[in-house]
C-alpha cells in the first residue's frame, strides 16, 4: 500500500516549455487534489476533483489544467511554464466525496524549477 | 469565507520544554479543523483534526489541540519537545464544499539541545 505517490520527483523547466506531473493513490479515494506551497503561503489548492469524472478549480487555477484519468489517477499540466510557476506541488486524497472532515493524505512532492 | 491565521511564523524551544502553537480560525458554520506537518523536504502528515466532537482533541507523537469556540481558536500543544519535533506546522480548517483544505502560513518549530 504506497499511498499516494507522485512524478517526477523533481523537474527543471525552461520557461515556455511544458510538462505533466503525474499522481496516483491506492486507497480507492473518491476525492483527489492539487496543491502549490511556496515559502510563507502555506499550500493554495489549485485544482480538485471531488469524485471520478469531475474537476474543479481551486484559489490558484491559473495556468494549469488537469485531468482525472480513473479513479486512481490525477495530472497536472502546465501547458507554458513560467518562472512564477516554481514551486513544490503536492497531490492529495480523500475517502469521502465532499465531506469537510476527511483526512487528506498526502504525496511526497515534486519540485518544479522554471528557469 | 473560511480562513486560517497562525499567529507566529517561528517558535524556538528548548528539548523537554512545552510547546504552543496558535491558530485562530473564521468560519461561517461549525468548522473541521486540522494540524499538519511537515518535516524537511518531506510531503504532510495528519497530526490530529476536530471533527465537532470532543473539543479536546489528542494526537500522534503527544501533540494534542483543544477548539475554543468562543475565542475562535485551535492551539496546538504538547508538554515535553523532542528534537525530532523540529519540523513546520499548518493549522488547516476545511471548506463547506468538496472537502476542500485552507491553509494557515505554516509555524516552523525549532528544537534546541
Amino acid at each position: 500500500n504506497a499511498g499516494v505517490t507522485q512524478t517526477p520527483k523533481f523537474q527543471v523547466l525552461k520557461t515556455g516549455q511544458s510538462m505533466t506531473l503525474q499522481c496516483a493513490q491506492d486507497m480507492n479515494h473518491n476525492s483527489m487534489y492539487w496543491y502549490r506551497q511556496d515559502p510563507g503561503m502555506g499550500l493554495r489548492l489549485i485544482y480538485y476533483s471531488a469524485s471520478e469524472g469531475t474537476t474543479d478549480k481551486g484559489e490558484v487555477p491559473n495556468g494549469y489544467n488537469v485531468s482525472r484519468l480513473n479513479k486512481r489517477e490525477f495530472s497536472l499540466r502546465l501547458e507554458s511554464a513560467a518562472p512564477s510557476q516554481t514551486s513544490v506541488y503536492f497531490c492529495a486524497s480523500s475517502g469521502q466525496q465532499g465531506a469537510r472532515w476527511e483526512t487528506q493524505y498526502f504525496g511526497p512532492g515534486t519540485r518544479l524549477l522554471v528557469l | 469565507a473560511q480562513s486560517v491565521t497562525q499567529l507566529d511564523s517561528h517558535v524556538s524551544v528548548s528539548e523537554g520544554t512545552p510547546v504552543l502553537l496558535r491558530c485562530n480560525y473564521s468560519s461561517s458554520y461549525s468548522p473541521s479543523l486540522f494540524w499538519y506537518v511537515q518535516h524537511p523536504n518531506k510531503g504532510l502528515q495528519l497530526l490530529l483534526k476536530y471533527t465537532s466532537a470532543a473539543t479536546l482533541v489528542k494526537g500522534i507523537n503527544g501533540f494534542e489541540a483543544e477548539f475554543k469556540k468562543s475565542e475562535t481558536s485551535f492551539h496546538l500543544t504538547k508538554p515535553s519537545a523532542h528534537m525530532s519535533d523540529a519540523a513546520e506546522y499548518f493549522c488547516v480548517v476545511s471548506d463547506n464544499q468538496g472537502g476542500k483544505l485552507i491553509f494557515g502560513q505554516g509555524t516552523e518549530l525549532s528544537v534546541k539541545p
